[in-house]
């Protein structure tokens, strides 16, 4: 199993230009999961599907932030426009079934993010 | 909403002892899960251990194991025979139990211990 795979790993951008993030999560599990991490802030969620449907997206900081998920294998986080303080390194994860809750999430190896 | 704190930024060991890392966590749910995950400077984010909230007996793997007072909303984290590569930070996290037949929940994460292993 490759594990959640993101790409890309490091994303330079300018502010104001547009930034997508991408991550295809481990086949058969059927929760996604978005993060960011910043010295200030930790590690913070900022949205979640579960079968593709978005759950709770009250951690999305403002309107420039967006994500999709058409299908269960590719999720995008979009940055429209981007501006210096959203530099962070963007984890996905993914986790399986668990109607009951608590199953392990399986985190990629992150994109770390620099807006100048 | 739920906290986790991590009141420790730092803590060393010397190689070959043990640590414990404290995490304490407030809710108002009965039912819950409680995490350490391992972030080393690869950061790639690691499980270590997991504990169901209604589970008395405390969680092991191997080498790590938990101190888990529900009463006390504390769950510390117990490195035994520390090893070079346990360096890393590591994360408390918490999840309710699902709500709905949706299926998982999110973590919520405490801000972290970084331990350093003194060889």
């Amino acid at each position: 199993d490759a594990g959640v795979i993101q790409s890309p790993r490091h994303e330079v951008t300018e502010m104001g230009q547009e930034v997508t993030l991408r991550c295809k999560p481990i086949s058969g599990h059927n929760s996604l999961f978005w993060y960011r991490q910043t010295m200030m802030r930790g590690l913070e969620l900022l949205i979640y599907f579960n079968n593709n449907v978005p759950i709770d997206d009250s951690g999305m900081p403002e309107d420039r932030f967006s994500a999709k998920m058409p299908n269960a294998s590719f999720s995008t986080l979009k940055i429209q426009p981007s501006e210096p303080r959203d530099s962070a390194v963007y984890f996905c994860a993914s986790s399986p079934l668990a109607t009951s809750g608590g199953a392990q999430q399986y985190f990629g190896p992150g994109t770390r993010l620099t807006v100048t | 909403a739920q906290t986790v704190t991590q009141s420790q930024p730092e803590m060393s060991v010397q190689e070959a002892e043990t640590v414990t890392l404290s995490c304490t966590y407030d809710t108002s749910e009965s039912d819950y899960y409680l995490f350490w995950y391992k972030q080393p400077p690869s950061r790639q984010m690691i499980l270590v251990i997991r504990q169901e909230a209604y589970k008395q007996q405390n969680a092991t793997e191997n080498r790590f194991s938990v101190n888990f007072q529900k009463a006390a909303k504390s769950f510390s984290l117990k490195i035994s025979d520390s090893q070079l590569g346990d360096a890393a930070m590591y994360f408390c996290a918490y999840s309710t139990a699902s709500i709905s037949n949706f299926g998982n929940e999110k973590l919520t994460f405490g801000t972290g211990t970084r331990l350093t292993i003194i060889p």
